[in-house]
């Protein structure tokens, strides 16, 4: 049973329009949610995280949106840039019931931006 | 800055033998985690530790060992190798204070079990 889905394997969009990166969860326990991106033959590493007290977290051209009623989650990339192209994993964890140590993960989203 | 340094990056393995995976981290963290990652598929956890001394099994532990003497080391071991542990490992590490939910992985290990 997969708590963390994200439904999109792959996604192409074009060098300076926005990059739209889905992910649903269905562990209503995860209270924390991380963006991490991996390029091939490299390790994952931290984009963003958003805490389930706010709906929105922004970092330069990245920014996550949290819409916990609908348990779904969203990384926007604006403009997205050709160094972007990488896989994107979600991830989510629950803080409190001991099991604040680990992540869950979603099976990634591979991003391609068009030059 | 070395950060989780895992080694050996690639490793060609026969069906039963058994080999371990270095991993070290310098940035004095108390949490350590194995992950492994199938074609298409997320990370899974095989292995963690919060401390020195101790380790627990994660999601996928079935066919790996692990210790935690030091805190800047977690080698995870395999014992009898098979088909099915053909997989990209990566080590992490997460601080207990401060980064919250932050991990830091390794570079990754490609091992393949033939």
């Amino acid at each position: 049973d997969q708590q963390v889905k994200q439904n999109s394997p792959s996604l192409s969009v074009q060098e300076g329009r926005i990059s739209i990166l889905n992910c649903d969860y269905t562990n209503s326990m995860f209270d924390y949610f991380l963006w991490y991106k991996k390029y091939p033959a490299e390790g994952p590493t931290f984009l963003i995280s958003i805490s389930s007290i706010k709906d929105k977290n922004e970092d330069g051209r990245f920014t996550v949106f949290l819409n916990k009623s609908a348990k779904h989650l969203s990384l926007h990339i604006v403009p997205s840039q050709p160094g972007d192209s990488a896989v994107y994993f979600c991830a989510a964890s629950a803080r409190s019931g001991g099991s604040n140590y680990k992540l869950t993960f979603g099976k990634g989203t591979l991003l391609t931006v068009n030059p | 800055n070395a950060g989780v340094t895992q080694t050996p990056k690639f490793r060609i393995l026969k069906i039963g033998q058994s080999m371990t995976l270095q991993c070290t981290q310098d940035m004095n963290h108390n949490y350590m985690y194995w992950y492994r990652q199938d074609p298409g598929m997320g990370l899974k956890l095989i292995y963690y530790s919060v401390g020195a001394g101790i380790t627990d099994k994660g999601e996928v532990p079935n066919g790996y060992n692990v210790s935690r003497s030091t805190t800047e080391d977690f080698p995870l071991r395999l014992e009898l190798a098979a088909p099915s542990q053909t997989s990209v490992y990566f080590c992490a590490s997460r601080d207990l204070a401060g980064s919250g939910n932050t991990i830091y992985f390794g570079e990754g290990s490609w091992l393949t079990v033939v």
